[in-house]
Formats: structure tokens, C-alpha cells, sequence
């Protein structure tokens, strides 16, 4: 089956202590990228990759960061989380680099920083 | 720079009432992709439709149906007979074209409750 899959889908951790949420897709797709979806402002995008070693930021890339060393895998870092990342996270790939596909999304990770 | 809105925060309806979505965009390129999705209570993202800049075409799938002005620059999404199913939130966006890379821009959704 054709999809996107992130781990964990819960996770509650405490500000400061390094965390990792991976994500990869089955699909062969060139383009990757994460959002973050908070109540009121939509999804917003953190960073995104064109191809593997190729990674570029979004609309709100601070306190993350990415890796594309494989073209299936692309996972979400935060090195010393706070608060105010609180939020529920995507992942999503399209087959081309054009903006004419339609994104697939990942199940989305909940995250708890206290 | 782009941008969506859906100035609908949460809309509530009856079961079988019609019910539509606005969505208003801002852009300045002149070939753009507009897309829709639905979020149900389970929290995956749902494709629903994708319309290009040069294709004015209103779109028709089933109970669902897509009005895309250029003029107004909106991209209306109508539910008619609405059911509980249609419960959840609903996302207008836009993608700026076909440049690589080209970003997916959200707008802020609408919360679409169906009452029985």
C-alpha cells in the first residue's frame, strides 16, 4: 500500500530534551516536507526537500531540522524543544517537484512539550 | 507572497442543508494550482480536488461541487445535502506554480459541523 508513515504518533516529552520524528514513504517520491498544524493559523511548512541531500526551509524552520540521507526517509529533529512547539506534525511527499501534484500527507504526530 | 483565507473559522448546519466554504487567495504568479482537503475527526489529511489558474471550470463530484472565480479570487467549495460524514475540518490551499520546490500555503480551515 501507497503511503506516508510517521513515528511516534504520540509523544509528550519536556522542554530541553532532544527529540526525533521520523517519517518515509513507500512511493519513490522526490519531494518531501514537514508542517506543523496549530488551531486557527492552518498547516504551515518547516522545511522541505527537492531530493536526497537537498533540504531547503519553509515558513517556520526555527528550533528544527531535517536530514534526507535516503529519498525514502526524511525525519523532523528538534534538538532542544520548547513549549511553543507544541503542535500537531506532518509529513508529506509528492511524486515531482512541480507544484501541480497533490501532497500526501502523513497520519500526522501529536506532540506534548512541557 | 501568497496567501489563503478562509474566513469561516466554524460553520454549523442541519443534516440535508446545503452548506458552502469560502476560500479567497492572493498571488502573484500567473500559473497557480488550488487544492482542497478534508480533516476528519481521525486526523489525516484527505485530498478532495485540484483546479490550475487556467481552468475556470466549476467541478462537480457527487454531493461536492467547486466554484473557481478568477475575478474574485476565490475557490468555493459546496457541500449540498450535507450528512454527518461531512463533519470536519476543511483546508483551501495554493501552490505557487510549477517553479521545483513550489510550497503548499494552508489556509486557516473551517470547522464544518453537520447536526443530525
Amino acid at each position: 500500500e501507497a503511503q506516508v508513515t510517521q513515528n511516534p504518533r504520540y509523544l509528550i516529552t519536556v522542554t530541553g530534551k532532544k527529540l526525533t520524528v521520523t517519517c518515509s514513504q513507500n512511493m519513490n517520491h522526490e519531494y518531501m516536507s514537514w508542517y506543523r498544524q496549530d488551531p486557527g493559523l492552518g498547516l504551515r511548512q518547516i522545511y522541505y526537500s527537492m531530493n536526497v541531500e537537498v533540504t531547503d526551509k519553509g515558513d517556520v524552520p526555527e528550533g528544527y531540522k531535517v536530514s534526507r540521507k535516503e529519498k525514502r526517509n526524511f525525519p523532523l529533529i528538534l534538538e532542544s524543544p520548547s513549549p511553543n512547539q507544541t503542535s500537531l506534525y506532518f509529513c508529506a511527499s509528492r511524486p515531482e517537484l512541480a507544484g501541480w501534484y497533490e501532497q500526501y500527507f502523513g497520519p500526522g504526530t501529536r506532540l506534548t512539550v512541557t | 507572497a501568497q496567501k489563503v483565507t478562509q474566513a469561516q473559522t466554524e460553520i454549523s448546519v442541519v443534516e440535508k442543508e446545503d452548506v458552502t466554504l469560502d476560500c479567497v487567495y492572493e498571488t502573484r504568479d500567473t500559473t497557480y494550482y488550488l487544492f482542497w482537503y478534508k480533516q476528519p475527526p481521525s486526523g489525516e489529511l484527505v485530498f478532495l480536488i485540484r483546479r490550475n489558474s487556467f481552468d475556470e471550470q466549476n467541478e462537480i463530484s457527487g454531493r461536492y461541487s467547486w466554484n473557481f472565480q478568477k475575478s474574485t479570487s476565490s475557490f468555493n467549495f459546496t457541500i449540498t445535502a450535507s450528512q454527518v460524514v461531512d463533519s470536519a475540518v476543511y483546508f483551501c490551499a495554493l501552490s505557487d506554480g510549477e517553479t521545483s520546490g513550489s510550497r503548499l500555503t494552508f489556509g486557516e480551515g473551517t470547522q464544518l459541523t453537520v447536526n443530525p
